[in-house]
């Protein structure tokens, strides 16, 4: 199974600046990577596909970059509303299986 | 419009068995492979299982093979989660997802709330 790692674990931003969050697969997943946006109580929202594909309606100020095993998310311009838990998942390695990354935490301060 | 609800979850006894349902509507459900994703309480999101369109693959994660089944039933736009042997780690909400759109999880339902408790 391949074990994806993100990091940080918490990270906490001003209004206006840049995040970077990162996610590591523990082999090689290509291009298949997305991420994902979850605020509390909320459903899962695709943000980025195909490693930097952003999906229908997400802003351009999330992008994302990387291939094989290292991966970023940028936020750029951060709002209050971007405070949420972000995932990184892998579906290079289905069938038979998909991991999630354990998650960051983002803050807004 | 695109739409996941997911229903049956509740409070079960370790060792029974609970059936969880997820009704699609706005797109050709018939087209798309289903996929369940749970999350434990205040933990991160876990994939399940996966069901091809046509219903002729199958694939489990390892912490629920030979407990869960899924199933789907096409003519009623139906995807289904056959839970057996409950245990107080399968706590979780669980959520039916697909790629409709794009080659990751582009719709996702609710969730339904599965608790295994005695």
């Amino acid at each position: 199974e391949i074990v994806m790692t993100q990091s940080p674990a918490t990270l906490s931003v001003s209004p206006g600046e840049r995040a970077t969050l990162s996610c590591r697969a523990s082999q090689s997943v290509s291009s298949n990577l997305a991420w994902y946006q979850q605020k509390p109580g909320q459903t899962p929202r695709l943000l980025i596909y195909g490693a930097s594909t952003r999906a229908t309606g997400i802003p351009a100020r999330f992008s994302g970059r990387g291939s094989g095993t290292e991966f970023t998310l940028t936020i750029s311009s951060l709002q209050s509303e971007d405070s949420a838990v972000y995932y990184c998942q892998q579906y290079n390695d289905w069938p038979p299986s998909i991991t999630f990354g354990q998650g960051t935490r983002l803050e807004i301060k | 419009q695109v739409q996941l609800v997911e229903s049956g979850g509740g409070v079960v006894q370790p060792g029974r068995s609970l059936r969880l349902s997820c009704a699609a509507s706005g797109f050709t459900f018939s087209s798309y492979g289903m996929h369940w994703v749970r999350q434990a309480p205040g933990k991160g999101l876990d994939w399940v299982a996966v069901i091809w369109y046509d219903g002729t693959n199958k694939y489990y994660s390892d912490s629920v093979k030979g407990r869960f089944t899924i199933s789907r039933d096409n003519s009623k736009n139906t995807l289904y989660l056959q839970m057996n042997s409950l245990r107080a780690e399968d706590t979780a909400v669980y959520y039916c997802a697909s790629q409709v759109g794009t080659d990751a999880f582009d719709i996702w339902g609710q969730g339904t709330m599965v608790t295994v408790s005695s």
